[in-house]
């Protein structure tokens, strides 16, 4: 167990809706890092937060936002869903948000748009 | 892109033997680290090596890095089932963490 909690597990929706993800980091960790995974894809990194302040972005679609809140929990909000979104989201978290610390992964959320 | 390789992609072999996957990068890096997911699940940090490092070790894990090469290989010794999983390299890029497509490891009981 990283400590780093995602809910929910799984998430079935329709194409065109929207959906919140949430993250909880460890324990002390600042930064909250997303990740989208799919097949052909791979793992595509979207976008970091520091304290509740974006950090970097990376491959976020215009649809998709994120928030880092003063508990430091983040959202991932993934709007106007199309079939192409289904995927693996991931949060990981680290202490300060150097890329050269260790990342600490969530179990991930499974999003299926039918 | 500044996204790693690895190569192979898939790699089959038996209890007890030794699983090489190698890693190559585009860029200049800081350091590189070396990640492991079980099917489906968030991935672990195995370990990191920094650009002024050639080698690491960590427990069956060994880890080499060429920057003249834009290369890295892990090492896995005396593999056991539970090393099933795949195995990515990843790579600071700026404030990014850029991921490699992966290695999938698969070790016959």
């Amino acid at each position: 167990d990283s400590g780093v909690t995602q809910t929910p597990k799984h998430l079935i929706t329709a194409t065109g809706q929207r959906v919140t993800l949430r993250c909880s980091p460890r324990s002390g960790d600042l930064s909250v890092y997303w990740y989208q995974q799919s097949l052909d894809q791979g793992l595509q990194f979207l976008i970091q937060y520091y304290n509740g302040e974006e950090r970097a972005k990376g491959n976020i679609l215009e649809r998709f936002s994120a928030q880092q809140f003063p508990d430091l929990h983040s959202e991932l909000n993934l709007s106007s869903l199309e079939l192409g979104d289904s995927a693996l989201y991931f949060c990981a978290s680290s202490v300060a948000g150097d890329n050269q610390e260790t990342q600490y992964f969530g179990p991930g959320t499974r999003l299926l748009v039918l | 892109s500044q996204q790693g390789e690895e190569d192979p992609q898939a790699l089959s072999i038996q209890e007890g033997e030794n699983a090489t996957m190698n890693c190559s990068y585009k860029t200049s890096i800081n350091n590189l680290q070396w990640y492991r997911q079980n099917s489906g699940r968030g991935l672990v940090h195995l370990i990191l090596i920094r650009s002024n490092e050639r080698e690491k070790h960590s427990g069956r894990l060994r880890v080499t890095l060429d920057t003249s090469k834009k290369s890295s290989s892990l090492l896995i010794t005396a593999s056991r089932a539970a090393d099933t999983a795949s195995y990515f390299c990843a790579t600071d890029g700026g404030f990014k963490t850029i991921f490699g497509a992966g290695t999938r490891l698969f070790v016959k009981a």
